[in-house]
């Protein structure tokens, strides 16, 4: 398996909480991704990054932030949870280049109560 | 804009037999890339196979190739001798200029002994 990895692997939270999903990667990757994907459903790109100090919103809004300080981490921060924010968020990384496939890490399951 | 379908939300297969997952796509690029991942129950999604769009021989890994119709903008992946292994789910996606992928709803593939 690839080495990105994401904590925690699962989550329970109140609404109103602040949260902040970690993602990292030890490839030396300058690309990452976040995607959010219901169960059994299409992933839909919510943020990405080049590189160091670059960050773009991807195609489906969110209320989440993302920073990338680092080459090899890429967390992503909810202020204030609501329910509408329970999913599954994935964290991705590939090297430059058209052809590069994406390498994906475990999954944050995130619920809001 | 880029879309990619896939129109079966789930097949079957019996165990050494060979399925075909289908997947349709729309772009206005010239150059682009295709891919098959696969997202195991609650396991990382990896790739499976990769398809350049200025290639005409279609991609062939193993057990797992695809029909790359480029006339036709679709895409299949077939798997051959199907194996207890391959039950998951199984999304298609494009990647053209932007560097983003976008992905298909995906296809639930149940293998059966």
């Amino acid at each position: 398996e690839a080495d990105i990895y994401q904590t925690p692997r699962y989550l329970v939270i109140g609404t109103g909480k602040k949260i902040t999903l970690e993602c990292s990667q030890t490839m030396g990757h300058d690309k990452m991704y976040w995607y959010q994907q219901d169960p059994g459903m299409e992933l839909h790109l919510i943020h990405y990054s080049y590189g160091v100090n670059s960050t773009e919103k991807g195609d489906l809004s969110s209320e989440s932030t993302v920073s990338r300080i680092r080459t090899e981490h890429f967390p992503l921060t909810l202020e204030s949870a609501r329910p509408s924010h329970t999913s599954q968020y994935l964290c991705a990384s590939s090297e430059s280049g058209d052809r590069s496939e994406q390498y994906f890490g475990p999954g944050t399951r995130l619920t809001v109560t | 804009a880029q879309t990619v379908t896939q129109s079966q939300p789930e097949m079957s297969v019996q165990e050494a037999e060979t399925v075909t997952l289908s997947c349709t796509y729309d772009t206005s690029e010239s150059d682009y890339y295709l891919f098959w991942y696969k997202q195991p129950p609650s396991r990382q999604m990896i790739l499976v196979i990769r398809q350049e769009a200025y290639k005409q021989q279609n991609a062939t890994e193993n057990r797992f190739s695809v029909n790359f119709q480029k006339a036709a903008k679709s895409f299949s992946l077939k798997i051959s001798d199907s194996q207890l292994g391959d039950a998951a789910m199984y999304f298609c996606a494009q990647k053209g200029g932007s560097e983003k992928l976008v992905f298909g709803k995906g296809t639930k593939l149940t293998v059966n002994p």
